[in-house]
């Protein structure tokens, strides 16, 4: 079946650093890619999406490219702030059926 | 626009009781999804409706979970009988259309549920 890998959190980053989020998917087909948002307190929420390969979704500073040959959707941005602070989920919708599967999910904490 | 709505928000019971969980969707969104998401995990896709029918529940355990869409809006989730390994978050999401056009999904709070 399908999956989706993260790279394992806590991330602890200082303001202003450079974030990557790894994302690894193994689906049939050519799946839609996602990474979603969770605040603390708050719901998931979609922060980008890229739909075919080589596309680039990009949100609030955030952005991350579709790989096919590599399998890949890291999540990248700039410079983090302290409002970034969340639980980043990366998610695959495959196509062919239509069906949505997550990662675990990495928290990410930035400081001042 | 209202979000997705989402009762109880928390909810505590004892092994072998039987729980329900309400889900109301954005207005006009054909697609309702069903997910756990246990603690430290991401969230698992119990099943999906596309207006009033099952699109898949493949991974919904059918002996103790049910699930129905009446009229194509509103949803119910049950657990009977609940098991401790059922304790979790319930997440319900809509979208506008076909699961197959991977639209935006909306999620709602969510329900808190232990199992004691």
């Amino acid at each position: 079946g399908d999956s989706v890998t993260q790279m394992e959190g806590p991330v602890t980053l200082s303001e202003e650093a450079f974030l990557t989020i790894n994302c690894t998917y193994t689906a049939t087909g050519y799946p839609s890619l996602f990474w979603y948002v969770q605040y603390p307190g708050e719901g998931l929420q979609l922060l980008l999406k890229a739909t075919k390969a080589d596309d680039k979704g990009s949100n609030k500073g955030f952005e991350a490219t579709y790989r096919k040959e590599t399998t890949s959707f890291h999540l990248e941005k700039g410079s983090v702030q302290v409002s970034d602070s969340a639980v980043y989920f990366c998610a695959l919708i495959n196509t062919n059926a239509g069906k949505s599967t997550f990662g675990d999910g990495t928290t990410l904490t930035v400081k001042p | 626009e209202a979000g997705v709505a989402q009762s109880p928000r928390y909810k505590i019971i004892e092994k072998r009781q039987s729980v329900a969980f309400w889900c109301n969707p954005i207005s006009g969104h054909a697609t309702l999804y069903w997910y756990q998401q246990i603690l430290g995990q991401g969230p698992k896709l119990l099943i999906q409706f596309q207006n009033n029918g099952v699109v898949d529940d493949s991974q919904l355990p059918k002996d103790r979970f049910s699930a129905e869409r009446l009229k194509g809006v509103d949803s119910t989730l049950k657990i009977q009988p609940a098991k401790l390994e059922d304790s979790a978050v319930y997440l319900c999401a809509s979208s506008l259309g076909s699961p197959l056009r991977t639209d935006t999904q909306y999620f709602g709070p969510g329900t808190r549920l232990t199992v004691l």
